[in-house]
Parts: C-alpha cells; structure tokens; sequence
C-alpha cells in the first residue's frame, strides 16, 4: 500500500526555466510534508515542509503547494539550475507521531 | 556541526555472515530512526528510537534484523544470518523531538554476495 505516490521517476529541464515535481498521497491522517533533495552517495537533505494548515510555502527558489481536497502537493523551483540535478523526495507524517513515509523519488535532471 | 555519521560506508560480506551497521546521531537529537533503500521499495522506515527505546519495529522485515540504542549517541542495525536480499543502502537519521525535520547520514552500502 503505497501512501505517497511520485508518478514520474524523472524530470528534464533547462536551466533557468521552472522544475515541477509532484507528489500525491492517500492517507488522510498525514498533515505535514516534507522535501528531501538526495546526490548520489549521500543521504537525504531537507528542502522544505508544508503544514496542513497551509497552502503555500517559500523559501528563496523553492516553493511547495499543498491541495488537501485533492491530496496532492507540488514543489516548484525557480529558475532551475543545474545544481538542482538529484533525486527529490516526497515525505509525508502525522505530526503527533515521528513516521516519515516517503514516496519513490523522482530524478531532476537540469540541463545547461 | 557534525551531522549524522555512519559506519562503515561500504560493507560486502558473504551470505551467512553477520553484520553490523552503525550510526552516530547529531549531539542532543533524541528520536533515532533506521531506514532501507532499494530500488524494488525505496525508502522505507525499519525502527525508531525516542530517548533510546524503541517505539516503532513494524518496518523490521523479520528476526535475523536487530536494532539497539544503548545510549544517546549511538546505535547499531544487525542482521544475523544475512542474506543477498538484505543488499541494500542502509541509512541512519535523527532528530529532536517535536516536528523538527530528520537529517540523514550519508548510509552504509550493504553488498551480501
């Protein structure tokens, strides 16, 4: 049963332009989000979160988007530069407990 | 600040064997947790820890898997007999208590041949 979902396992763009990534999920239950930026040969780094009291949530470059009705939330990075190039996890928990569920990542690729 | 430190980084070791993982957490994070990635399940949480007890061992995929937090800084993941499915990348993270994001090592490839 795969709570959190990230449907496309990759993602090209050019540098400069705007990244979308996605992530949907099913438990009703979760209400906060994280973003993790993964290199090869390291581990996970936070990004950014998303309370569910929220719908939008900036930090320089990045920007997540949550939509509660629909389940999904989205992390926007602006403009895109080849540094970004990594894997990006979603995450999602219960903010009473400590369970992070990940999704399966998606592979940003950001071309010069 | 030293982050979440991990050992060994590479392990190859052949089936039968017992292996031992271990994770250093950030200085004066209390909640511990121990994740697998592989490429059939991603990341997937095994066990974690609050204040050095295990709250959470669902995710341990069956008895040769072991977790221990003897104290607060420090940890070990074993599995005694391995096998080649446990191949993996085993990661350690931490974090205070109370909604602060967790900071990941940089993990222990795990190669059972």
């Amino acid at each position: 049963d795969q709570q959190v979902k990230q449907n496309s396992p990759s993602l090209s763009v050019q540098e400069g332009r705007i990244s979308i990534l996605n992530c949907d999920y099913t438990n009703s239950m979760f209400d906060y989000f994280l973003w993790y930026k993964k290199y090869p040969a390291e581990g996970p780094t936070f990004l950014i979160s998303i309370s569910s009291i929220k719908d939008k949530n900036e930090d320089g470059r990045f920007t997540v988007f949550l939509n509660k009705s629909a389940k999904h939330l989205s992390l926007h990075i602006v403009p895109s530069q080849p540094g970004d190039s990594a894997v990006y996890f979603c995450a999602a928990m219960v903010s009473s407990g400590s369970r992070l569920t990940f999704g399966e990542g998606t592979q940003l690729t950001v071309n010069p | 600040d030293a982050g979440v430190i991990q050992s060994p980084r590479h392990e190859v070791t052949e089936m039968g064997q017992e292996v031992t993982l271990r994770c250093k957490p950030i200085s004066g994070h209390n909640s511990l947790f121990w994740y697998r990635q592989t490429m059939m399940r991603g990341l997937e949480l095994l066990i974690y820890f609050n204040n050095n007890v295990p709250i959470d061992d669902s995710g341990m995929p069956e008895d040769r898997f072991s977790a221990k937090m003897p104290n607060a800084s420090f940890s070990t993941l074993k599995i005694q007999p391995s096998e080649p499915r446990d191949s993996a990348v085993y990661f350690c993270a931490s974090r205070t208590q109370g909604g602060q994001p967790q900071h990941f090592g940089d993990g222990t490839r795990l190669s059972i041949l």
